[in-house]
């Protein structure tokens, strides 16, 4: 399978606590990009990496959220300290250097927080 | 104003029917448009870009009036397995991030 994959597909955790979330995308796209989605709504962007260098971050990425993706490749998210609000779906998604963008996402973590 | 604006639903068709969604977006200088297709509890997933000129995929129709800042997409003779949410997306341009609307809901039945 080429696609784009995430793990873990699911996460349950506690207020509080820590997670970290992993993508691989698509072997050949250097753009890598990270949504949430809650129910309802469609995906609301995170943040974007060309490469190794995070380029965009909205202002949903509050000071508890990091994310890296050290070597150009797989990308991880942390949340800190995280909050009954964090849970969501966490979509990351991937493409070439296209002018339109085209994105191919992954299956997504589900994240519940009690 | 939402930045892309499209109309829940849900729209419940019988099978065979030909059923019309429809989006406005709000950035006049937006690059390139997109249906994507999420199922339940799943990724979205890219169903077809938006031309100027329209375009068509089988069953599918998309269409761009960038004066009216509206897209639409066409589903001819619908089938148990299009349900689904059908997402309309937007490339703003400068910058990266693609914009979703909320989705627009579809069942179609037996």
């Amino acid at each position: 399978d080429t696609g784009v994959s995430q793990n873990p597909r699911h996460k349950i955790t506690k207020r509080g606590q820590n997670v970290t979330f992993r993508c691989d995308p698509i072997s050949e796209h250097n753009r890598l990009y990270w949504y949430r989605q809650t129910l309802g709504q469609g995906p609301e962007f995170l943040t974007y990496f060309q490469n190794e260098a995070q380029l965009e971050k909205s202002r949903l990425l509050s000071d508890r959220f990091s994310a890296e993706r050290p070597k150009g490749s797989f990308s991880t998210l942390e949340i800190q300290r995280t909050e009954q609000g964090d849970s969501a779906m966490y979509l990351c998604a991937s493409s070439r250097d296209r002018v339109d963008n085209e994105q191919f996402f992954g299956p997504g973590t589900r994240l519940t927080v009690l | 104003r939402k930045e892309v604006e499209q109309d829940p639903g849900p729209f419940n068709v019988p099978e065979g029917a030909t059923v019309a969604f429809n989006c406005t977006y709000s950035n006049s200088a937006s690059q390139s448009f997109f249906w994507y297709r999420q199922d339940c509890r799943k990724e979205p997933k890219l169903l077809m870009s938006v031309y100027s000129s329209g375009n068509e995929d089988g069953r599918f129709t998309a269409q761009l009036n960038r004066a009216s800042q509206y897209i639409s997409l066409l589903i001819r003779d619908s089938k148990l397995s299009d349900s689904a949410t059908y997402l309309c997306v937007v490339y703003p341009g400068g910058g990266n991030k693609l914009t979703f609307g909320t989705g627009t809901q579809l069942k179609v039945e037996l």
